[in-house]
């Protein structure tokens, strides 16, 4: 049972343009939210989090929005530079995972071509 | 900056060996994690800590064990390798504290023959 869902695999995107990374979820409990960022031979990387109190949080170029009716939420990375090219994690915790347990997608690979 | 530091970047093992995976952390966290990521799957929860001596089942411990002796200190064990544990391994820290993000080593590939 995937509670977590990246429905898109990879992502392109043009150097300049927006990136809209999504990310759905099933449990209605869970009350915070994280994106991830992950090179090639490197662990992950927090970018931004969101708690379920907020529909939207920025930081830079990356804006994560949450829409808890549709149990969706959404990163947005304004512009897309090539230094961008990673594959994306979202993550969710709350209190039937578990405080301390996030519930991670499967991942977006996103390339940002130049 | 935190600095969560895993022993080894490749390892290759054969089946049935016992293999350990270390990891330190610097920032004197609480919480300590495994997780092993496969293509297709994300990160999945393998033994979780969030103090010394203490440890609690992830999402798939099965065949694995681990320890924490010490606070920066948290160890995975693979009690008798097997081929469907080739995988990437990835070590996280946090304080205890909800909205505190997970911080990741840089993982081990490790590699059962």
């Amino acid at each position: 049972d995937q509670q977590v869902k990246q429905n898109s695999p990879s992502l392109s995107v043009q150097e300049g343009r927006i990136s809209i990374l999504n990310c759905d979820y099933t449990n209605s409990m869970f009350d915070y939210f994280l994106w991830y960022k992950k090179y090639p031979a490197e662990g992950p990387t927090f970018l931004i989090s969101i708690s379920s109190i907020k529909d939207k949080n920025e930081d830079g170029r990356f804006t994560v929005f949450l829409n808890k009716s549709a149990k969706h939420l959404s990163l947005h990375i304004v512009p897309s530079q090539p230094g961008d090219s990673a594959v994306y994690f979202c993550a969710a915790s709350g209190a039937t995972s578990g405080t301390y347990k996030y519930i991670f997608g499967t991942g977006t690979r996103l390339k940002v071509l130049a | 900056d935190v600095k969560v530091t895993q022993s080894s970047r490749y390892l290759v093992k054969r089946t049935g060996e016992k293999v350990f995976l270390e990891c330190v952390q610097d920032m004197d966290h609480e919480n300590m994690f495994w997780y092993r990521q496969d293509p297709g799957l994300g990160l999945r929860l393998i033994y979780f800590s969030y103090d010394v001596k203490m440890k609690e089942k992830g999402d798939i411990p099965e065949g694995y064990s681990v320890s924490r002796e010490k606070k920066e200190r948290f160890s995975l064990i693979l009690e008798s390798a097997s081929t469907n544990q080739t995988s990437m391994y990835l070590c996280a820290s946090s304080f205890p504290d909800s909205n505190q993000p997970q911080h990741f080593g840089d993982g081990t590939r490790l590699s059962i023959l």
